[in-house]
């Protein structure tokens, strides 16, 4: 079967660095997202990695290891609006998106 | 119409009743994405449509049905609620490219009693 794992929760300081782990089991691999979700809201698009290494973007830096079918969402600076779930996923061999249950992270300051 | 909409924004519904999720996106979108959210579960594809005329299922299309007719509208039906079917849906598009992130809409929240 498909599976994709990610913590439930984390908690993390404001102002400090978290890193959200993904692991992931799926029939073929066309690529991994991840996406920001916010309470009552939409998820929105954060990064895409589709080949081995890190991908920096602002505070936000994904990374992948397709032989080990390992990711991480890396976040700095941490702030209270970075509250949110954090959702993995992986575009399987029909190219459909594998959703992780998402990971919620609550900021303290 | 800025990006993608979905209407109504939360409805109750009673047991055995029929009732359509409208969602509307002006990107020119090929591919839509209707997915259930569920406390403690992932996202879940219920059913997609790569382009207009063509529509697939998904991983839990059971109890539902969609329509492709135009590139913008992509309305999914239940054809007789049930109580198991209350969960927040969202519908998503993308250009369907390679590495093509998905957009989603503001999702409805159902209740079926």
């Amino acid at each position: 079967g498909q599976n994709i794992d990610q913590p439930t929760e984390m908690t993390a300081t404001e102002g400090a660095i978290v890193q959200i782990n993904c692991t992931y089991q799926t029939s073929g691999f066309n690529g991994l997202f991840w996406y920001q979700q916010h309470a009552g809201e939409a998820p929105t698009f954060l990064s895409y990695n589709v080949l081995d290494g890190l991908e920096e973007k602002g505070r936000f830096s994904s990374f992948l290891s397709r032989s080990k079918g390992y990711s991480y969402l890396l976040l700095k600076e941490l702030q209270m609006k970075d509250s949110a779930s954090y959702l993995c996923a992986v575009r399987d061999s029909n190219y459909q998106l594998i959703w992780g249950a998402g990971t919620k992270l609550i900021i303290k300051p | 119409i800025a990006g993608i909409t979905q209407a109504p924004t939360s409805q109750i519904l009673a047991a055995g009743r029929r009732m359509t999720l409208r969602c509307t996106q002006d990107m020119r979108h090929n591919a839509m994405y209707w997915y259930r959210q569920d406390l403690g579960l992932g996202l879940r594809l219920i059913h997609y449509s790569n382009t207009a005329g063509t529509t697939g299922k998904g991983e839990v299309p059971d109890g539902y049905s969609v329509s492709r007719a135009n590139t913008d509208d992509f309305p999914l039906t239940l054809a007789s609620a049930v109580p198991s079917q209350t969960s927040v849906y969202f519908c998503a598009s993308s250009d369907g490219t390679s590495g093509s992130e998905q957009f989603f809409g503001p999702g409805t929240r159902l209740t079926v009693l």
